[in-house]
């Protein structure tokens, strides 16, 4: 019953450090999101995969990278580190259709010092 | 990216005491709208998922509507309880198999 699973669960990073977050699912969801959460702004989607191969940008996804080799994994990669990337990251996934839901991931909290 | 509103931010009621939100998003191209529930240090869970104008569905205490018309839905918690203090949060996705957006959430808290 693993879901979706993200590591680590917290980490600290200093400026201009990189590090790249964890995201595997065992449903097999075509559908892949990373989402960021600052307080009072909800969750803002910084990339997202259609399937294996395709990545789109979703509303904030400056200094961020993602890759989709498999179905299960979809990691997001921090290059340079910047305070802005303070947040907690979701991870989640879906099937295509609009109108099933997603499932999340526990998160990730990131602090960049 | 189109938005979707939430109003209000946040919310302080008394146990008891029965409270509704609302979620604004696009009206034209709609698919679905989703509603989830995200409790403190833990993952976002879903509450509804809705895809039909005039829809209304219920999960206990809880109730939602859908006018995808004028393109608004009301989240209903009925005699709110302590464990219902979480942010709610709507998200709409963008086409039939698109990104899917949320808004800023609602957060409640209730008091015993």
């Amino acid at each position: 019953n693993a879901g979706v699973t993200q590591t680590p669960k917290f980490r600290i990073l200093k400026i201009g450090q990189s590090m790249t977050l964890q995201c595997a699912q065992d449903m097999n969801h075509n559908y892949m999101y990373w989402y960021r959460q600052d307080p009072g702004m909800g969750l803002k989607l910084i990339y997202y995969s259609v399937g294996a191969g395709i990545t789109d940008k979703g509303e904030v996804p400056n200094g961020y990278n993602v890759s989709r080799s498999t179905t299960e994994d979809f990691p997001l990669r921090l290059e340079l580190a910047a305070p802005s990337q303070t947040s907690v990251y979701f991870c989640a996934s879906s099937y295509p259709e609009a109108d099933t839901e997603a499932f999340f991931g526990q998160g990730t909290r990131l602090t960049v010092v | 990216i189109l938005n979707v509103e939430q109003s209000p931010q946040s919310l302080h009621v008394q146990e008891g005491d029965s409270t509704n939100f609302t979620c604004s998003f696009p009206s034209s191209n709609f698919y679905a709208l989703h509603w989830y529930r995200w409790e403190t240090a833990k993952s976002p869970e879903a509450l509804f998922v809705m895809t039909l104008n005039g829809d209304e569905k219920k999960k206990g205490r809880i109730s939602a509507t859908l006018n995808t018309k004028e393109g608004y839905s009301y989240l209903y918690i009925k005699g709110s309880q302590p464990e219902d203090s979480a942010t709610y949060l709507c998200a709409h996705p963008l086409g039939q198999g698109g990104k899917l957006i949320f808004g800023q959430g609602t957060e409640l808290s209730v008091k015993p």
